[in-house]
Protein backbone atom coordinates (compact mmCIF):
# COMPACT_ATOMS: atom_id res chain seq x y z
CA UNK A 1 0.00 0.00 0.00
CA UNK A 2 1.28 3.36 -1.24
CA UNK A 3 -0.82 5.53 1.02
CA UNK A 4 -3.39 8.00 -0.19
CA UNK A 5 -3.41 8.55 -3.20
CA UNK A 6 -4.98 11.77 -4.65
CA UNK A 7 -5.48 12.43 -8.46
CA UNK A 8 -4.42 14.85 -10.15
CA UNK A 9 -2.09 16.40 -8.47
CA UNK A 10 -3.10 19.74 -9.76
CA UNK A 11 -6.46 21.16 -11.92
CA UNK A 12 -6.37 24.26 -13.83
CA UNK A 13 -9.94 25.41 -14.79
CA UNK A 14 -11.99 28.50 -15.74
CA UNK A 15 -14.77 30.05 -13.88
CA UNK A 16 -18.12 28.46 -14.12
CA UNK A 17 -16.65 24.50 -15.40
CA UNK A 18 -17.36 21.73 -13.36
CA UNK A 19 -14.16 19.93 -11.63
CA UNK A 20 -13.94 16.45 -9.69
CA UNK A 21 -11.14 14.91 -8.00
CA UNK A 22 -10.59 11.21 -6.79
CA UNK A 23 -8.88 10.50 -3.69
CA UNK A 24 -7.55 6.59 -3.11
CA UNK A 25 -7.34 5.81 0.99
CA UNK A 26 -5.17 3.37 2.72
CA UNK A 27 -6.71 0.18 1.47
CA UNK A 28 -7.90 -0.75 5.44
CA UNK A 29 -8.79 2.25 6.51
CA UNK A 30 -12.96 2.74 6.38
CA UNK A 31 -12.56 6.60 7.19
CA UNK A 32 -12.26 9.58 4.63
CA UNK A 33 -11.85 13.01 5.26
CA UNK A 34 -11.61 15.93 2.73
CA UNK A 35 -10.07 19.29 3.45
CA UNK A 36 -9.86 22.08 2.11
CA UNK A 37 -6.59 24.70 2.37
CA UNK A 38 -5.92 27.98 0.95
CA UNK A 39 -2.95 29.96 1.09
CA UNK A 40 -1.64 30.99 4.42
CA UNK A 41 -4.65 29.41 6.50
CA UNK A 42 -4.86 25.47 8.02
CA UNK A 43 -6.87 23.01 6.39
CA UNK A 44 -10.68 23.18 7.09
CA UNK A 45 -12.86 20.09 7.18
CA UNK A 46 -15.44 19.79 4.58
CA UNK A 47 -16.68 16.18 4.89
CA UNK A 48 -16.71 12.93 6.20
CA UNK A 49 -17.34 9.23 5.36
CA UNK A 50 -17.41 6.37 7.22
CA UNK A 51 -17.46 3.50 4.30
CA UNK A 52 -19.69 4.29 1.66
CA UNK A 53 -22.02 6.56 3.94
CA UNK A 54 -21.33 10.58 4.28
CA UNK A 55 -21.47 11.38 8.09
CA UNK A 56 -20.42 14.62 8.57
CA UNK A 57 -20.89 17.87 6.05
CA UNK A 58 -18.99 21.45 6.82
CA UNK A 59 -20.98 24.61 6.47
CA UNK A 60 -18.04 24.92 3.85
CA UNK A 61 -19.26 22.37 2.15
CA UNK A 62 -22.05 24.90 -0.45
CA UNK A 63 -24.47 23.28 -2.61
CA UNK A 64 -22.11 23.32 -5.35
CA UNK A 65 -19.48 20.69 -3.86
CA UNK A 66 -20.79 16.99 -3.29
CA UNK A 67 -18.52 14.06 -2.18
CA UNK A 68 -19.26 10.60 -2.58
CA UNK A 69 -17.79 7.17 -1.75
CA UNK A 70 -20.15 4.72 -3.60
CA UNK A 71 -18.24 1.72 -2.56
CA UNK A 72 -16.33 2.41 0.42
CA UNK A 73 -13.17 2.61 -1.42
CA UNK A 74 -12.32 5.76 -3.23
CA UNK A 75 -13.52 8.58 -2.89
CA UNK A 76 -14.79 11.32 -5.47
CA UNK A 77 -15.22 15.35 -4.55
CA UNK A 78 -16.78 17.43 -7.38
CA UNK A 79 -17.41 21.18 -7.36
CA UNK A 80 -19.76 22.17 -10.21
CA UNK A 81 -19.83 26.13 -11.69
CA UNK A 82 -16.34 26.98 -10.14
CA UNK A 83 -15.75 30.11 -8.83
CA UNK A 84 -12.50 32.09 -8.12
CA UNK A 85 -13.04 31.46 -4.53
CA UNK A 86 -12.82 27.80 -5.10
CA UNK A 87 -8.62 28.22 -5.86
CA UNK A 88 -7.48 25.54 -3.04
CA UNK A 89 -5.69 23.01 -2.37
CA UNK A 90 -8.00 19.89 -1.99
CA UNK A 91 -6.37 17.40 1.03
CA UNK A 92 -7.95 13.91 1.36
CA UNK A 93 -6.96 12.07 4.38
CA UNK A 94 -7.66 8.17 5.61
CA UNK A 95 -8.41 6.43 9.02
CA UNK A 96 -9.62 3.51 10.53
CA UNK A 97 -11.20 3.10 13.71
CA UNK A 98 -8.64 2.18 15.93
CA UNK A 99 -5.94 4.89 14.39
CA UNK A 100 -8.59 8.08 14.15
CA UNK A 101 -7.19 9.23 17.00
CA UNK A 102 -3.62 8.73 16.43
CA UNK A 103 -3.70 11.31 13.86
CA UNK A 104 -4.52 10.55 9.89
CA UNK A 105 -2.61 9.53 6.86
CA UNK A 106 -2.93 12.61 4.44
CA UNK A 107 -2.41 12.76 0.69
CA UNK A 108 -0.58 14.98 -1.59
CA UNK A 109 -3.87 16.74 -2.17
CA UNK A 110 -4.92 18.05 -5.42
CA UNK A 111 -4.47 21.77 -6.39
CA UNK A 112 -7.34 23.82 -7.90
CA UNK A 113 -6.47 27.06 -9.50
CA UNK A 114 -10.14 28.60 -11.14
CA UNK A 115 -9.18 31.14 -13.45
CA UNK B 1 -16.99 25.42 18.56
CA UNK B 2 -13.49 24.28 19.29
CA UNK B 3 -10.34 26.82 17.89
CA UNK B 4 -6.96 26.29 17.52
CA UNK B 5 -4.49 29.82 17.64
CA UNK B 6 -1.04 29.38 16.35
CA UNK B 7 0.61 33.31 17.04
CA UNK B 8 3.49 32.83 15.06
CA UNK B 9 3.20 33.01 11.19
CA UNK B 10 7.11 32.36 10.71
CA UNK B 11 9.81 31.50 12.67
CA UNK B 12 13.57 31.73 11.50
CA UNK B 13 16.44 29.88 13.79
CA UNK B 14 20.00 28.57 12.56
CA UNK B 15 20.66 24.92 12.25
CA UNK B 16 21.35 23.03 15.31
CA UNK B 17 19.29 25.91 17.50
CA UNK B 18 16.38 25.20 19.47
CA UNK B 19 12.96 26.60 18.58
CA UNK B 20 9.62 25.78 20.62
CA UNK B 21 6.54 26.85 18.25
CA UNK B 22 3.43 28.13 20.33
CA UNK B 23 -0.20 26.75 19.84
CA UNK B 24 -2.99 27.40 22.16
CA UNK B 25 -6.77 25.93 21.72
CA UNK B 26 -9.89 26.51 22.88
CA UNK B 27 -13.00 23.74 24.20
CA UNK B 28 -15.28 23.03 27.27
CA UNK B 29 -14.77 19.45 26.36
CA UNK B 30 -12.42 17.29 28.84
CA UNK B 31 -11.54 14.64 26.39
CA UNK B 32 -8.89 15.10 23.07
CA UNK B 33 -6.46 14.77 21.31
CA UNK B 34 -3.97 17.13 20.03
CA UNK B 35 -1.33 16.96 17.24
CA UNK B 36 1.52 18.74 15.31
CA UNK B 37 1.79 18.47 11.54
CA UNK B 38 4.73 18.95 9.47
CA UNK B 39 3.63 20.06 5.89
CA UNK B 40 7.02 20.85 4.13
CA UNK B 41 6.70 22.80 0.64
CA UNK B 42 5.02 20.84 -1.76
CA UNK B 43 4.51 17.86 -0.15
CA UNK B 44 1.97 15.95 2.16
CA UNK B 45 1.23 16.75 5.71
CA UNK B 46 2.86 14.78 8.14
CA UNK B 47 2.15 13.65 11.67
CA UNK B 48 5.32 15.00 13.68
CA UNK B 49 3.99 14.14 17.37
CA UNK B 50 0.80 13.23 19.50
CA UNK B 51 -0.50 13.65 23.07
CA UNK B 52 -3.40 12.67 24.84
CA UNK B 53 -5.36 14.90 26.71
CA UNK B 54 -5.64 12.78 30.10
CA UNK B 55 -2.32 12.18 30.39
CA UNK B 56 0.15 14.57 31.84
CA UNK B 57 2.96 13.36 30.80
CA UNK B 58 4.46 15.52 27.77
CA UNK B 59 5.17 13.06 24.65
CA UNK B 60 8.63 13.00 22.92
CA UNK B 61 9.62 11.67 19.79
CA UNK B 62 12.99 11.60 19.21
CA UNK B 63 14.44 15.74 18.50
CA UNK B 64 10.22 17.18 19.07
CA UNK B 65 8.59 17.19 22.25
CA UNK B 66 5.46 18.96 23.45
CA UNK B 67 4.64 21.25 26.41
CA UNK B 68 1.09 20.14 27.26
CA UNK B 69 -0.34 22.84 29.94
CA UNK B 70 -4.06 21.82 30.03
CA UNK B 71 -5.31 24.02 32.24
CA UNK B 72 -3.86 26.89 30.19
CA UNK B 73 -4.89 25.44 26.95
CA UNK B 74 -1.76 25.48 25.61
CA UNK B 75 0.20 22.55 23.45
CA UNK B 76 3.85 23.98 22.45
CA UNK B 77 6.25 22.09 20.19
CA UNK B 78 10.26 21.90 20.70
CA UNK B 79 12.52 21.21 18.19
CA UNK B 80 15.96 20.22 19.39
CA UNK B 81 18.82 20.31 17.25
CA UNK B 82 16.98 22.04 14.61
CA UNK B 83 17.54 20.42 10.52
CA UNK B 84 17.58 22.31 7.51
CA UNK B 85 14.77 19.37 6.66
CA UNK B 86 12.85 21.20 9.59
CA UNK B 87 12.07 24.01 6.86
CA UNK B 88 8.13 23.40 6.89
CA UNK B 89 4.55 24.66 7.55
CA UNK B 90 3.96 23.36 11.20
CA UNK B 91 -0.05 22.96 12.29
CA UNK B 92 -1.13 21.97 15.36
CA UNK B 93 -4.51 20.58 15.35
CA UNK B 94 -7.29 19.29 17.94
CA UNK B 95 -9.79 16.20 17.82
CA UNK B 96 -12.48 15.73 20.16
CA UNK B 97 -12.82 12.13 21.66
CA UNK B 98 -16.23 12.80 21.91
CA UNK B 99 -19.19 11.80 18.30
CA UNK B 100 -16.12 9.31 17.52
CA UNK B 101 -13.81 11.90 15.20
CA UNK B 102 -16.82 12.54 13.25
CA UNK B 103 -16.14 16.15 13.83
CA UNK B 104 -12.54 15.67 11.94
CA UNK B 105 -9.37 17.60 13.13
CA UNK B 106 -9.21 21.22 13.23
CA UNK B 107 -6.38 22.94 12.80
CA UNK B 108 -5.08 26.06 13.38
CA UNK B 109 -3.41 28.86 10.52
CA UNK B 110 0.15 27.58 10.75
CA UNK B 111 3.70 28.62 11.43
CA UNK B 112 6.46 28.95 8.93
CA UNK B 113 9.33 27.42 10.36
CA UNK B 114 13.15 28.32 8.25
CA UNK B 115 16.09 26.93 9.35
CA UNK B 116 18.82 28.50 8.24
CA UNK B 117 22.07 26.63 7.50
Amino acid sequence: DTGVSQNPRHKITKRGQNVTFRCDPISEHNRLYWYRQTLGQGPEFLTYFQNEAQLEKSRLLSDRFSAERPKGSFSTLEIQRTEQGDSAMYLCASSNRDTQFYGYTFGSGTRLTVV
Amino acid sequence: AQTVTQSQPEMSVQEAETVTLSCTYDTSENNYYLFWYKQPPSRQMILVIRQEAYKQQNATENRFSVNFQKAAKSFSLKISDSQLGDTAMYFCAFILYSGGGADGLTFGKGTHLIIQP
